[in-house]
């Protein structure tokens, strides 16, 4: 089945580390994007990428890097990991060819805390 | 103040209840209003979308956008516990050009949370 798959599911890390939460699809979209979720602030985007040449900063970039390694491949690095960034991370997906929605499909999200 | 607005609930209401979640927003600019489904440990899902104004019906779920007041709402008739999830409203501008790309940012509501119980 064509999906979107993020790896690690779940992480627990300590402040000051290096983090990488990688994304997997086999969609064959184009575009992909990383939210985080918060309870009572809903999903805001931190980047997002429409081909591997193309990176773009979302709402909230800081303390956040990112790699488009690949159509398929999309990964998020936090490079000094902080409390605050304790949050459900979502990689997305969406079809340049879909011309009126632009639906994203998202996938299983990543369950991160840092302490 | 935040552009879209969303009650997070929690929601908690008997099977075959007719079911009401809003979100208000105040970018007018915003064309395209959508309601994701998102069950625990899963990520969000689309439902249903609308187009500028008026209803769209979908089997038990109708989403009414309202643009004059800057309202929307999704109505879920005959609430099963299969309901049972967040809902998130999403609204998206027409698309704009970045980088010479056509794109649509979606913004998001804060997410209800909806339990339907037998």
């Amino acid at each position: 089945d064509a999906d979107v798959t993020q790896t690690p599911r779940n992480r627990i890390t300590k402040t000051g580390k290096r983090i990488m939460l990688e994304c997997s699809q086999t969609k064959g979209h184009d575009r992909m994007y990383w939210y985080r979720q918060d309870p009572g602030l809903g999903l805001r985007l931190i980047y997002y990428s429409f081909d591997v040449k193309d990176i773009n900063k979302g709402e909230i970039s800081d303390g956040y890097s990112v790699s488009r390694q690949a159509q398929a491949k999309f990964s998020l690095s936090l490079e000094s990991a902080i409390p605050n960034q304790t949050a459900l991370y979502f990689c997305a997906t969406s079809d340049l060819r879909a011309r009126e929605i632009d639906e994203q499909f998202f996938g299983p999200g990543t369950r991160l805390t840092v302490l | 103040q935040k552009e879209v607005e969303q009650d997070p609930g929690p929601l908690s209401v008997p099977e075959g209840a007719i079911v009401s979640l809003n979100c208000t927003y105040s970018n007018s600019a915003f064309q395209y209003f959508m309601w994701y489904r998102q069950y625990s440990r899963k990520g969000p899902e689309l439902l249903m979308y609308t187009y500028s104004s008026g209803n769209k019906e979908d089997g038990r779920f109708t989403a009414q956008v309202d643009k004059s007041s800057k309202y929307i709402s999704l109505f879920i008739r005959d609430s099963q516990p299969s309901d049972s999830a967040t809902y998130l409203c999403a609204m998206k501008l027409v698309r704009s050009l970045v980088g010479g790309t056509s794109y649509g940012k979606l913004t998001f509501g804060q997410g209800t949370i909806l339990t339907v119980h037998p």
